[in-house]
């Protein structure tokens, strides 16, 4: 089984940190990505990336940043944490563009 | 308007029903689809992939129209364990689109 591994299951940080959410997965997938979910409005697309040093933005990537030096990590960068991307954040990855995605265990962030 | 809707419910039966949820999708260009499923405080893991003549795995049955938009989930005999918020995903030129869920919760 694809295992999806992000570094941290819950975090806790204040206003204007740097944060670092790492996730890596171990079956060679192309495709990485990072959504955030909050009540009522389900998962959204931060960024994404189909091939390493490539990067796309979501639907919301404003304060947000990510870097994947190396095929099997995707890292997700808050430049200055706010109160407002305190969330649950989900890092996914797929074989192929269209297949199906394999999730992360998640991290809950809390920015305070 | 979200390219994917789904109602939120939530849904209470009793074990052993049948219940059925819906998602309709605003876009045409719609390529595949899936329905995940999501634990309490997990992430959301594949049921399975909807194709055109529709699918069948176990209990669980799934059914897309096209021409209406709209694919459909069937769960049959319904299990305690099937409790759970089941997410409808669509993808529209190789960018997956969430529905927000539908939350299930079967009772004794």
């Amino acid at each position: 089984d694809v295992k999806v591994t992000q570094s941290s299951r819950y975090l806790v940080k204040r206003t204007g940190e740097k944060v670092f959410l790492e996730c890596v997965q171990d079956m060679d997938h192309e495709n990485m990505f990072w959504y955030r979910q909050d009540p009522g409005l389900g998962l959204r697309l931060i960024y994404f990336s189909y091939d390493v040093k490539m990067k796309e933005k979501g639907d919301i990537p404003e304060g947000y940043s990510v870097s994947r030096e190396k095929k099997e990590r995707f890292s997700l960068i808050l430049e200055s944490a706010s109160t407002n991307q305190t969330s649950m954040y989900l890092c996914a990855s797929s074989l192929l563009t269209g297949y199906g995605y394999t999730f992360g265990s998640g991290t809950r962030l809390t920015v305070v | 308007r979200k390219e994917v809707e789904q109602d939120p419910g939530p849904f209470n039966v009793p074990e052993g029903a049948t219940v059925a949820f819906n998602c309709t999708y605003s876009n045409s260009a719609s390529q595949s689809f899936f329905w995940y499923r999501q634990d309490c405080r997990k992430e959301p893991k594949l049921l399975m992939s909807v194709y055109s003549s529709g699918n069948e795995d176990g209990r669980f049955t799934a059914q897309l129209n096209r021409a209406s938009q709209y694919i459909s989930l069937l769960i049959r005999d319904s299990k305690l364990s099937d409790s759970a918020t089941y997410l409808c995903v669509v993808n529209i030129r190789n960018q997956f689109y969430f529905g927000t869920g539908t939350s299930l919760t079967v009772i004794p």
